[in-house]
């Protein structure tokens, strides 16, 4: 079956400290995966994505992101957070079938940054 | 980059009532939008993708004429919910595949969000 889970729903850290938000998929075929932010009431904003290439994807806001296609992860990190990165950030999965572009959100992580 | 829009931002009806949201295209033809809703801290569903000139295709357990989804032309789509009950109420969300924004092989066009609109049905 084809899925993509943020195990985490929350992450609470403190400004300045280093911050990882996890995402695994589950995939018979090729994938492409995105990071997308979400501030209050607003839609989405890509912050980065890995189409090929490699690994090491480095997206807007210092955050970056390593495809492990040996343990189907997709994990978004960022070495310093700052108050403005309090947001909801989401994993998604375009699966490559030829149809049309899909993409398959995972249930989201609230990242919670505080003095 | 590409930008999409929505209208209105927000909207509160009465139950029984039709609501349309707007999603447009602001600077680039798109051939394909896509519709999603999403409740109170959960994730975006997939409700239907919307193709220029043709039917919407649904996504499983979504009603076709509750959801009434029309893409008129390339840059507009519109969502309308007939008799809106206040299990409607959610924050819908369009996109817009702009295919001048093609990488990675041609399964791949970039989704540009909408600002979402928020539905509030009494």
């Amino acid at each position: 079956a084809q899925s993509v889970t943020q195990l985490d729903s929350q992450v609470p850290v403190f400004e300045e400290a280093p911050v990882e938000l996890r995402c695994n998929y589950s995939s018979s075929v090729s994938v492409y995966l995105f990071w997308y932010v979400q501030y209050p009431n607003q839609g989405l904003q890509l912050l980065l994505k890995y189409l090929s290439g490699s690994t090491l994807v480095k997206g807007i806001n210092g955050f970056e992101a390593e495809f492990n296609k040996s343990q189907t992860s997709f994990h978004l990190r960022k070495p310093s957070v700052h108050i403005s990165d309090t947001a909801e950030y989401f994993c998604a999965v375009q699966f490559i079938t030829g149809t049309a572009s899909k993409l398959t959100f995972g249930t989201g992580t609230r990242l919670q940054v505080t003095l | 980059g590409a930008v999409v829009s929505q209208h209105p931002s927000r909207v509160i009806c009465k139950s029984g009532t039709s609501v349309k949201i707007e999603c447009r295209s602001l600077d680039f033809q798109a051939t394909t939008m896509f519709w999603y809703r999403q409740f109170p801290k959960q994730s975006l569903m997939l409700m239907a993708t919307s193709n220029e000139g043709s039917k919407a295709t649904y996504e499983q357990g979504v009603e076709k004429d509750k959801f009434l989804i029309n893409h008129a032309s390339l840059t507009l789509s519109t969502l309308t919910v007939t008799s809106a009950h206040p299990e409607d109420s959610s924050f819908y969300i369009c996109s817009a595949i702009d295919p001048g924004s093609s990488g990675g092989g041609s399964s791949y066009n970039e989704q540009f969000f909408g600002p979402g609109t928020r539905l509030t049905v009494l």
